[in-house]
């Protein structure tokens, strides 16, 4: 079983409109968790860290955490072109390390 | 501020020849470094994570005799594939740790490996 999941997509959103991005996670000693945006053929760039239960607002995006649901969201306000890329959840547990999700492909439609 | 750098950016070589990623962590420290290996349209993988003047730990199925990592600084750690085949194409992914910033791993932007 995959420890972080994500919907593989693709996912197209009109620009302007919200873009929903899930994520669900099974280790339970997970603590942290980050949003990771990844253009083709570059390697990912931080967007988020959410930490805590509820939201975490940082510009256009919000994150949501429900750790008794093991659940993480990505949204995205005001959708623009530039964010159409593929975007990583990340879980951290207690050994330090980052497990990624398989990622969700995002196309914001013009 | 943390900036990680990766060199080359892409390599391209012939099956059987060795090849050396550097990393370098540019205006911060990083007690710790990752490797992460990434194939076309699937998420990154963790291939073993290197302390500072310790041994590096491989993940399971990671061969640590054919994947040489060294971190003899704090600011720049190595991989070496050695005797490249083919199925080691791959997207290289290197990242970095500061000391006490635990939380945030700062991304290399990657080498690219074609083995011929």
């Amino acid at each position: 079983q995959k420890e972080v999941e994500q919907n593989s997509g693709p996912l197209s959103v009109p620009e302007g409109a919200i873009a929903s991005l899930n994520c669900t996670y099974s280790d339970r000693v997970s603590q942290s968790f980050f949003w990771y945006r990844q253009y083709s053929g570059k390697s990912p760039e931080l967007i988020m860290s959410i930490y805590s239960n509820g939201d975490k607002e940082d510009g256009r995006f919000t994150a949501q955490l429900n750790k008794a649901s093991q659940y993480v969201s990505l949204l995205i306000r005001d959708s623009q072109p530039s964010d159409s890329a593929t975007y990583l959840c990340a879980s951290k547990g207690g050994n330090e390390k980052l497990t990624f999700g398989t990622g969700t492909r995002l196309t914001i439609i013009p | 501020g943390a900036v990680v750098s990766q060199h080359p950016s892409w390599v391209i070589c012939k099956s059987g020849t060795s090849v050396k990623i550097e990393c370098r962590s540019l205006d911060f420290q990083a007690t710790t470094m990752f490797w992460y290996r990434q194939f076309p349209k699937q998420s990154l993988m963790l291939m073993a994570t290197s302390n500072e003047g310790s041994k590096a730990t491989y993940e399971q199925g990671v061969e640590k005799d054919k994947f040489l990592i060294n971190h003899a600084s704090l600011t720049l750690s190595t991989l070496t594939v050695t005797s490249a085949h083919p199925e080691d194409s791959s997207f290289y992914i290197c990242s970095a740790r500061a000391s006490g910033r635990a939380n945030e791993q700062f991304f290399g932007p990657g080498t690219r490996l074609t083995v011929l």
